[in-house]
């Protein structure tokens, strides 16, 4: 089967750095993406990765090794704003998209 | 530029009643989803659509029917409303299915409770 795992929460404070890890297993591969999404609102595209390495866009870079299953998302100079739950996503051989149940992010001063 | 747009925010049904969730979406992408999210599960997809006139099924479409007679426009129908089917529900559009190409924007996201 296919399946994506995340921590289902952690705890961070202000102005600190976070790693959030997903791993993966999922029938092909065709790219990795992480969405943000607020308490109540939608999810939000933060990244997308689908060569190994490191993809920064300001204060989120987002990591990938293919031949590990393995992402994680990095949060820097975290701010109170970032308290969300992290959506990881993989688009497996089929262009479908496999969601992991998120990682709640709580940012504490 | 709205995006896509869901209606309504919040409803609450009987056990078999039927209702319409409504989504449009004003950047001329081809493909549409809708999805559900449940507390503690990743979102799961219950139908989309590549073009207007094509639909395909998810991971999860029972009790659930959908219709796209053009590209804006996506509803998804319940039919004899059940409780497992109280969720929050996602109307989604991307340009295309590849890849880079499938960044999702999601609506705004209707909550529906069955009673």
């Amino acid at each position: 089967g296919q399946n994506i795992d995340q921590p289902t929460e952690m705890t961070a404070t202000e102005g600190a750095i976070v790693q959030i890890n997903c791993t993966y297993q999922t029938s092909g591969f065709n790219g990795l993406f992480w969405y943000q999404q607020h308490a109540g609102e939608a999810p939000t595209f933060l990244s997308y990765n689908v060569l190994d390495g490191l993809e920064e866009k300001g204060r989120f870079s987002s990591f990938l090794s293919r031949s590990k299953g393995y992402s994680y998302l990095l949060l820097k100079e975290l701010q109170m704003k970032d308290s969300a739950s992290y959506l990881c996503a993989v688009m497996d051989s089929n262009y479908q998209l496999i969601w992991g149940a998120g990682t709640k992010l709580i940012i504490k001063p | 530029n709205a995006g896509v747009t869901q209606t309504p925010k919040f409803r609450i049904l009987k056990i078999g009643q039927s209702m319409t969730l409504q989504c449009t979406q004003d950047m001329n992408h081809n493909y549409m989803y809708w999805y559900r999210q449940d507390p503690g599960m990743g979102l799961k997809l219950i139908y989309y659509s590549v073009g207007a006139g094509i639909t395909d099924k998810g991971e999860v479409p029972n009790g659930y029917n959908v219709s796209r007679s053009t590209t804006e426009d996506f509803p998804l129908r319940l039919e004899l409303a059940a409780p497992s089917q109280t969720s929050v529900y996602f109307c989604a559009s991307s340009q295309g299915a590849d890849s880079g190409a499938n960044v999702l924007t999601f609506g705004a996201g209707s909550r529906l409770t069955v009673l």
